[in-house]
């Protein structure tokens, strides 16, 4: 069975400045998609962004970014100018193309400061 | 706007009731699934369904129940609830191809005293 892995459980940033939250996973499938759903407090989980495994190039979404290393099973989210409103829980998460059936990470908790 | 809705968001009942958490989603997804979060945020799979007639038991054991008679409408049941039913339910949507994630809804936070 597929694992993932979020090796920081809290972590706060300085607004303006930039965050990286780590995630690791576990597979032997070659086809899948990764995601980064972000969950405020009391609100709504939303997805962030995603990313095809087969397709190389990094996944962007305006301040949101990641660094996906296929071959070390790595997916970390890069937030560049921090705003107050990121505080939120950020979860990774895997699905087998397959099998659409999602696996999330333990979870790590942002806090941006003012 | 297609959405997914989940009612009561927050629910405080006593022990040995019966209660059902609703979900409703108007994008025609086929595929709906059910999440408890413990308070350490973890989310655990406890249902999904593939379609209307289908459920299946997730990753977690849960003594509760769901249906699925329409495709927009995916209640989750407690027959009896106990204090160690005592989470937060979180409700998601996915269309048939993979790929697309999930959409959630806002959940329901659920106390048993």
């Amino acid at each position: 069975a597929q694992t993932v892995t979020q090796s920081q459980p809290e972590m706060s940033v300085q607004e303006a400045e930039t965050v990286t939250l780590s995630c690791t996973y576990d597979t032997s499938e070659n086809n899948y998609y990764l995601f980064w759903y972000k969950q405020p407090p009391s609100r709504q989980m939303i997805l962030v962004i995603r990313q095809e495994a087969y397709k190389q190039q990094n996944a962007t979404e305006n301040r949101f970014s990641v660094n996906f290393q296929k071959a070390a099973k790595s997916f970390s989210l890069k937030i560049s100018d921090s705003q107050l409103g990121d505080t939120a829980m950020y979860f990774c998460a895997f699905m087998y193309n397959a099998g659409n059936m999602l696996t999330f990470g333990g979870g790590t908790r942002l806090m941006v400061k003012p | 706007e297609a959405d997914i809705y989940q009612t009561p968001r927050y629910l405080v009942i006593g022990t040995g009731k019966k209660i059902t958490l609703e979900c409703s989603q108007t994008m025609g997804h086929d595929k709906m699934y059910w999440y408890q979060q413990d308070p350490g945020m973890e989310l655990h799979l406890i249902h999904y369904s593939y379609g209307v007639n289908s459920t299946e038991k997730g990753d977690l054991s849960s003594e509760s129940t769901v249906s699925r008679i329409r495709t927009e409408h995916f209640p989750l049941t407690l027959e009896s609830a106990r204090p160690s039913h005592t989470s937060q339910y979180l409700c998601a949507s996915s269309e048939h191809n993979p790929g697309g994630g999930y959409t959630f809804g806002s959940g329901t936070r659920l106390t048993v005293v």
